[in-house]
């Protein structure tokens, strides 16, 4: 069975840094692209990252590159989001997804998640 | 960056309903369009993939058509499950934007 389970999640002053992990399992996060993707409170998604499998090509949303970045650690099948400069724009609940990419018609969906951490960027 | 936009943004609608929501890309994304069910407090969960490709286990009461510019998903008979946010992605490029959300509502 594939999961997913983020952490790392809390409460952080603006400026501050955090770092979520999204633990895999069932599959190997070398093997298959892993995204975050964010929702706001009450509002909707918000793709912000992707790490590809079998390779280290990392895409960022404008709005948070420079800022975050996304690593992987095979052995620990985990994928990482390390947070800097965090703003109270960016509380959200963030989830990790596991992307489904099928080479012969080219399609590329979020067959998996995890049940999302929430961050919280307060003073 | 490739803006979907979703309408309409809410619905109710009762059990037996058959209920269309539209997504539109504000370029051609050829047929790289998904569509997720979101319940509150829960994840997203994947049911049309490559704009009519049904994901595996997913009633086929969902129905997803469309090329181009312009995507439906149709639900051809609400159930009291069904009743939650959905939300259209396109995966033509990155950033891999989503549409705004549609929630359906109990009428």
């Amino acid at each position: 069975e594939v999961l997913l389970v983020e952490s790392g999640g809390g409460l952080v002053q603006p400026g501050g840094s955090l770092r979520l992990s999204c633990a895999a399992s069932g599959f190997s996060v070398n093997d298959y692209s892993v995204n975050w993707v964010r929702q706001a409170p009450g509002k909707g998604l918000e793709w912000i990252s992707y790490i590809r499998g079998g390779s280290d090509t990392t895409f960022y949303a404008d709005s948070v590159k420079g800022r975050f970045t996304i690593s992987r650690h095979t052995a620990k099948e985990s994928v990482y989001l390390q947070m800097n400069s965090l703003r109270a724009d960016d509380t959200a609940v963030y989830f990790c997804a596991r992307a489904n990419f099928i080479t012969t018609t080219a399609a590329y969906y979020f067959d998996s998640w995890g049940q999302g951490t929430l961050v919280t960027v307060s003073s | 960056d490739i803006q979907m936009t979703q309408s309409p943004s809410s619905l109710s609608a009762s059990v037996g309903d058959r209920v269309t929501i539209t997504c539109r890309a504000s370029q051609s994304i050829n047929t790289y369009l998904n569509w997720y069910q979101q319940k509150p407090g829960k994840a997203p969960e994947v049911l049309i993939f490559s704009s009519s490709s049904l994901q595996s286990g997913v009633p086929s009461r969902f129905i997803g058509s469309g090329s181009g510019t312009d995507f439906t998903l149709i639900i051809s008979s609400l159930q009291p499950e069904d009743f939650a946010t959905y939300y259209c992605q396109q995966t033509y490029s990155t950033p891999l934007t989503f549409g705004g959300g549609t929630k359906v509502e109990i009428k």
